[in-house]
């Protein structure tokens, strides 16, 4: 299947900086990329759909001018939280499409990045 | 009421066990029904695909769509303790790229 990279994996960063966080699609082109974030024992929130080339269309609730999405290439989106605060602690998981897929909709997932905010 | 709901769990049972997890929905344009299992702090891994109304079989695992009730499920037979992970459903609509609607999850943990 699909394989879906995240860098970094965990980070660590004071209050009131930013960190950015790739998202890779290894072996195929993602016209469309997705970022989620998911609290301790909940689901996962969509925050934003990312498409290459074009702005970011965010969730009604997520800040856009706080997480910077772009999505500049085919194999390539990132996300970056700016001004971070302990409130942002969360685990940040991107998504891929996969239009070669077959299979309508298939988002294949990566390994996700654990932010902490101290 | 929420899009979809998800029973929350945790589930225990001993190994080689039949395990049901099921969900529920309220938007009727929902087409493709999926389920996702994952392992702590990793991210989701696609485990059932399914469109419509329906059964699937895949191994250990069938998923089930009753798009007239609402419902889905998902059976594992013969349980392993390696089936102990986060189950979640997820559905989407028919458009080109639609976004996925997840279900909470639930906790599984299958005993030696």
């Amino acid at each position: 299947g699909a394989v879906v990279s995240q860098h970094p994996s965990w980070v660590i960063c004071k209050s009131g900086t930013s960190v950015k966080i790739e998202c890779r699609s290894l072996d195929f082109q993602a016209t469309t990329m997705f970022w989620y974030r998911q609290f301790p024992k909940q689901s996962l929130m969509l925050m934003a759909t990312s498409n290459e080339g074009s702005k970011a269309t965010y969730e009604q609730g997520v800040e856009k001018d706080k997480f910077l999405i772009n999505h500049a290439s085919l194999t390539l989106s990132t996300l970056t939280v700016t001004s971070a605060h302990p409130e942002d602690s969360s685990f940040y998981i991107c998504s891929a499409s996969d239009p070669a897929s077959g299979r309508y909709n298939e988002q294949f997932f990566g390994p996700g990045t654990r932010l902490t905010v101290l | 009421q929420k899009e979809v709901e998800q029973d929350p769990g945790p589930l225990s049972v001993p190994e080689g066990a039949i395990v049901s997890l099921n969900c529920t929905y309220s938007n009727s344009a929902f087409q493709y029904f999926m389920w996702y299992r994952q392992y702590s702090r990793k991210g989701p891994e696609l485990l059932m695909y399914t469109y419509s109304s329906g059964n699937k079989e895949d191994g250990r695992f069938t998923a089930q769509v009753d798009k007239s009730s609402k419902y889905i499920s998902l059976f594992i037979r013969d349980s392993q303790p390696s089936d102990s992970a986060t189950y979640l459903c997820a559905m989407s609509g028919s458009g080109a790229n639609s976004k996925l609607t997840f279900g909470k999850g639930i906790t599984l943990s299958v005993r030696p």
